[in-house]
């Protein structure tokens, strides 16, 4: 089945610099991708969902860039503030069925004011 | 826009007990999910439900039962809770359009002494 694997698993940046978070997966299959954010004692939020049409998607200072030949997703948050810190999941879903997504580890952020 | 509303928020267990756990969403979405997180682990499917009285098992249904009674609602039961239990439960349902997208719930938090 589908592997996804996500780094780093943890991530401190200082207030205006930016922070990358990776996920690599391994099944070509797989269309669907998706960002959230999860604040602690909350649900997953989701920041953006990209499909496999898609190279790259910029949004209000997060950008995604999706490498299909490499199986690589990441994501950018641009001049990081400290609301941004939280946990931050990639998942992944294929096209096929009724879709089990598979989710990474996730990457706690901490933004250093 | 719609909401996912889980009850309760927190559940204290008693080893052996069963709890239920239980999960509303009115956002009209066929599919909805149980996830189990761990700390350090990401997130586990243990059964999703395409349709009322539809249930698919994920990877960690083992010591669970779940019930899609309606459309709107999908409740999961621990069938014996094990000591010293921590993880969060998270309930999300799925739109069938474009986006494709997963939406979830504010988590149940359990606690097994």
């Amino acid at each position: 089945g589908e592997q996804v694997e996500q780094r780093p698993p943890h991530l401190s940046v200082p207030e205006g610099d930016s922070a990358v978070i990776i996920c690599t997966y391994t099944d070509s299959a797989t269309a669907y991708f998706y960002w959230y954010k999860q604040e602690p004692g909350a649900g997953l939020q989701l920041l953006m969902s990209v499909f496999s049409n898609v190279d790259r998607k910029e949004e209000q200072g997060l950008t995604v860039l999706l490498n299909k030949k490499d199986k690589q997703l990441s994501l950018n948050l641009t001049a990081a503030h400290p609301g941004d810190s939280a946990v931050y999941f990639c998942a992944v879903g294929s096209n096929t069925g009724y879709q089990n997504f598979y989710f990474g580890k996730g990457t706690s952020l901490t933004v250093i004011p | 826009g719609g909401i996912i509303t889980q009850t309760p928020k927190f559940l204290i267990g008693q080893e052996g007990q069963k709890l239920t756990l239980k999960c509303q969403q009115n956002f009209n979405h066929d599919t909805m999910y149980w996830y189990r997180q761990d700390s350090g682990k990401g997130l586990r499917l243990i059964y999703y439900s395409i349709t009322e009285n539809d249930l698919q098992k994920g990877d960690l249904s083992e010591g669970y039962d779940a019930s899609r009674e309606k459309k709107s609602s999908f409740s999961l039961t621990v069938t014996s809770a094990q000591k010293n239990e921590m993880a969060v439960f998270l309930c999300a349902s799925r739109s069938l359009g474009p986006q494709d997208t997963q939406y979830f719930g504010p988590g149940t938090r359990l606690l097994v002494l």
